[in-house]
């Protein structure tokens, strides 16, 4: 069974930084692009950032760019997050999402439970 | 960047009745590389379609999808109190992948 966990959320001060981590399980983690998706308090999903399975190809979105960055360590089958500069803006759920298959274009068919971070002084 | 404008924001329908929910994108989603996903309050989302038109296992034949281009459509063809929740459509088409806003299914 697939199997994705997030962690590290919590409360963090404005200009804060935080690291989240996804643990996963149950498939050959080094086979498959992973994607962090967050989704702020009453929101919509936004999709954040991408990384294939050898670390080659990692996207970001414009609201992101420059203050988080996306890694893997595939022995650990391990996905990171490392989040600066956060602002009140990036107060939400983070999930970790596996695509449904290991090609490039593919919907995200695999979600952990989710990880809170809330932005706040 | 695609974006995608889904639309009722809310529907409100009763058990047995056909909902049809659309998702409308900026510019043309090649390959049909469309997904419909399902949220519960409290969990994460869950792929319901892919391709446009692919049910994901386990997914019953209650639920299809439509459409190619710009134009989509998630039909859920006789409603049941356990599809209340919020659907939105996603594409994976063109870094960077976009979501639409959801429209919430409210069973009467």
């Amino acid at each position: 069974e697939v199997q994705l966990v997030e962690s590290g959320g919590g409360l963090i001060q404005p200009g804060g930084s935080l690291r989240l981590s996804c643990a996963a399980s149950g498939f050959t983690f080094s086979t498959y692009g992973i994607n962090w998706v967050r989704q702020a308090p009453g929101k919509g999903l936004e999709w954040i950032s991408y990384i294939d399975s050898s670390s080659t190809t990692i996207y970001y979105a414009d609201s992101v760019k420059g203050r988080f960055t996306i890694s893997r360590d595939n022995a650990k089958k391990s996905l990171f997050l490392q989040m600066n500069s956060l602002g009140a803006d990036d107060t939400a759920v983070y999930y970790c999402s596996r695509g449904y298959s290991g090609s490039y274009h593919t919907p995200f068919g695999y979600w952990g439970q989710g990880t809170l971070v809330t932005v706040s002084s | 960047e695609i974006v995608l404008t889904q639309s009722p924001g809310t529907l409100s329908l009763s058990p047995g009745e056909r909902a049809t929910l659309s998702c409308r994108a900026s510019q043309s989603v090649s390959g049909s590389y469309l997904a419909w996903y399902r949220q519960k309050p409290g969990q994460a989302p869950g792929l319901l379609i892919y391709g446009a038109s692919n049910r994901a296992p386990g997914i019953p034949d209650r639920f299809s999808g439509s459409g190619s281009g710009t134009d989509f459509t998630l039909t859920i063809s006789r409603l049941e109190p356990e599809d209340s929740a919020v659907y939105s459509c996603q594409q994976y088409d063109t870094s960077p992948w976009t979501f639409g806003q959801g429209t919430k299914v409210e069973i009467k």
